[in-house]
């Protein structure tokens, strides 16, 4: 069983076009991110729910959107992709946010845009 | 801006101790050390994490100096499925926004 899943797994899209990913945790945790993994591989956050409750918004465009309908879901629309946005992009899960908590990653998402 | 530095790169011997170096000379007193490890094509993986004393799972030690500026990931039995980017992480406070700050990373290859 998956803990933290996330669809689709590829993507690749034109310029211009609106896009979503999926995330689904089974962990019962009650704080989910997004973190953005570029071609020189630095991982950074973009943002993180607590409780449905935005608590991490980094500096990203506003095209990019989080939706948490449920505290087991986090999904990520990125509107009019660029070709910048290209890159892999991972869901985790935690239980808190706090220091000490172990994070969990899906397996990625790669985004490729054309 | 990590605020850790690791080797690029490590190589090790199949069934040999694997230790990794990580320097965090500006830790704060109530910031955590995580490592994670990334294999090929998949997501981070938690291994271990320590505040002060030193740490051992099923996975792997952590050695931490008693100044608290570096520390050591030790792998015991290196496998070749342990051949993977290993991030040593200091956790960062900054007010209310909680994250993890991360590097490049250690490449390891265990060979056989």
């Amino acid at each position: 069983d998956t803990a933290v899943s996330q669809t689709p797994k590829y993507l690749v899209t034109q310029m211009g076009n609106d896009k979503s990913i999926k995330c689904e945790q089974n962990l019962g945790h009650d704080t989910m991110y997004w973190y953005k993994q570029d071609s020189k591989k630095f991982l950074k956050i973009m943002f993180s729910y607590n409780n449905k409750e935005l608590i991490i918004n980094e500096t990203v465009p506003n095209r990019f959107s989080p939706k948490s309908p449920d505290k087991a879901h986090l999904n990520l629309h990125i509107n009019s992709l660029e070709l910048g946005d290209s890159a892999v992009y991972f869901c985790a899960s935690s239980w808190g946010h706090t220091l000490g908590n172990t994070i969990y990653f899906g397996e990625g998402s790669w985004l490729t845009v054309v | 801006d990590a605020k850790t530095t690791q080797p690029t790169s490590m190589d090790c011997a199949e069934g040999r101790a694997a230790n990794l170096p990580c320097n965090h000379s500006t830790i704060s007193g109530n910031e955590y050390v995580y490592w994670y490890r990334q294999i090929h094509s998949q997501g981070p993986q938690y291994i271990i994490h320590g505040l002060k004393n030193n740490e051992t799972n099923e996975m792997a030690s952590l050695i931490i100096t008693e100044d608290r500026k570096s520390s050591t990931l030790i792998l015991p039995h290196a496998t070749l499925r342990d051949t993977a980017v290993y991030y040593c992480i200091v956790r960062y406070h900054a007010g209310n926004n909680r994250k993890l700050i991360w590097g490049l990373g250690t490449s390891l290859a265990v060979n056989p």
